[in-house]
């Protein structure tokens, strides 16, 4: 099937600090990628959906300004995530769609000190 | 607000045996549903997807979709160690994979 990266795996920083989550399809394109996020014993929350050369998608009560989302080519999203605090602490995973099937990132686990 | 309620578990099967997952949604005009398999500190992956009433089979794996019941479930014939996990389900109203709303999970486990 199909492979989607991410990186860094994990990442751990500072309160007030920013931090750059990179999501790859390694072998396919995609137009269309998906960020999540779980918090421990929770369900995935989509964030946004992310489109190749346009703005993305926020879903509702996610501020698009503390997470920025860039998508600048058919390989490649990136989610940056601003002023981090410690309860953006979170497991972080992308996904893309190739063909029928959402292949899922491995995810970044963020912890914010 | 869309819902997807499942069971947390932990639901324990001898293996060799059949697990049952069920899964209720609350939005009736729900299209896409879906079973991913998360192992622990993991990102989930695909196991099926479902868009029709009734059965679809795919290995020892069987989803199970009552559109009417707003019910999906998920069978798992002879149950294996390495099948212990936590299962989530996930509901699309809009179809495919866009808008998809997962629920928390059952966590299976099967006992040798």
């Amino acid at each position: 099937g199909a492979v989607v990266s991410q990186h860094p795996s994990w990442v751990i920083c500072k309160s007030g600090t920013s931090v750059k989550i990179e999501c790859r399809s390694l072998d396919f394109q995609a137009t269309t990628m998906f960020w999540y996020r779980q918090f421990p014993k929770q369900s995935l929350m989509l964030m946004a959906t992310s489109n190749e050369g346009s703005k993305a998608t926020y879903e509702q009560g996610v501020e698009k300004d503390k997470f920025l989302i860039n998508h600048a080519s058919l390989t490649l999203s990136t989610l940056t995530v601003t002023s981090a605090h410690p309860e953006d602490s979170s497991f972080y995973i992308c996904s893309a769609i190739d063909g029928d099937e959402q292949y899922f990132g491995p995810g970044t686990r963020l912890t914010v000190t | 607000q869309k819902e997807v309620e499942q069971n947390s578990g932990p639901l324990s099967v001898p293996e060799g045996a059949i697990a049952s997952l069920n899964c209720t949604y609350s939005d009736r005009g729900s299209q896409s549903f879906f079973w991913y398999r998360q192992y622990s500190g993991k990102s989930p992956e695909l196991i099926m997807f479902i868009y029709s009433n009734g059965d679809k089979e795919d290995g020892r794996f069987t989803a199970q979709l009552n559109k009417a019941s707003q019910y999906v479930s998920l069978l798992i014939r002879d149950s294996q160690p390495s099948d212990s996990a936590t299962y989530l389900c996930a509901v699309s109203f809009s179809g495919g994979y866009q808008k998809v709303t997962f629920g928390t999970g059952t966590k299976l486990q099967v006992i040798p």
